[in-house]
């Protein structure tokens, strides 16, 4: 079974812009989260999709924005970029059965200068 | 205080000896409780579960989980070098929130050949 993938890899952006992230989650998993990870604030939870809905939102502004389709790929939105966005974005999928696992994908690793 | 911290780092080890990693964790809601490993570069992978309290065993990885101490630890057996890595605790509340995972800030093992 394939595992979660993640485009693009790699980003350079510049402040002032917006980037989209997108995620596909492992086949019949309908849940995926997004994370940050910074070297300064380590692995941090941004929010979690679930049936095209979000379910769960962390303590980020409101820049970060997401969205979940009907095939449970998911897009992550920046808006504005800051210096400070520069991270490794990661998506994880579950399957949900309320105890489950998530599968992270690689990341995407965006710089802002 | 941080909802979940690991032991400081860095820790070494000799090839063949065992590893001990340790997380405690706030709240006392927390249902579920995952050890990922992250190589340099890469995205977290997941190397144990654990719901219940007491033990888990997997190859060379044991974790263990006290609920009413609020701590779970891994204890890698046998340390390889190629266990050189750092491992992230994840705790969630599982049940609709299990899709957001609160990690530690994790513990970066070396292990020497």
């Amino acid at each position: 079974k394939a595992g979660v993938t993640q485009t693009p890899r790699y980003l350079i952006k510049t402040r002032g812009q917006q980037v989209t992230l997108s995620c596909s989650p492992i086949s019949g998993h309908r849940s995926v989260s997004w994370y940050q990870q910074t070297p300064g604030q380590g692995l941090q939870f941004l929010f979690e999709y679930f049936s095209e809905t979000q379910r769960n939102k962390g303590n980020f502004p409101g820049r970060f924005s997401g969205r979940q389709f009907s095939n449970s790929r998911s897009e992550m939105n920046v808006s504005t970029l800051e210096l400070g966005d520069s991270a490794l974005y990661l998506c994880a999928s579950m399957r949900y059965t309320g105890t489950d696992t998530q599968y992270f994908g690689p990341g995407t690793r965006l710089t802002v200068l | 205080q941080k909802e979940v911290e690991q032991n400081s780092g860095p820790l070494s080890v000799p090839e063949g000896a065992i590893a001990s990693l340790n997380c405690t964790y706030s709240d006392r809601g927390s249902q579920s409780f995952f050890w990922y490993r992250q190589y340099s570069g890469k995205s977290p992978e997941l190397i144990m579960s654990i719901y219940s309290n007491g033990d888990k065993e997997d190859g060379r990885f044991t974790a263990q989980l006290n609920k009413a101490s609020q701590y779970v630890s891994l204890l890698i057996r046998d340390s390889q070098p190629s266990d050189s890595a750092t491992y992230l605790c994840a705790v969630n509340i599982g049940g609709t929130n299990a899709g957001k995972s609160t990690f530690g800030d994790g513990t970066t093992l070396t292990v020497k050949p």
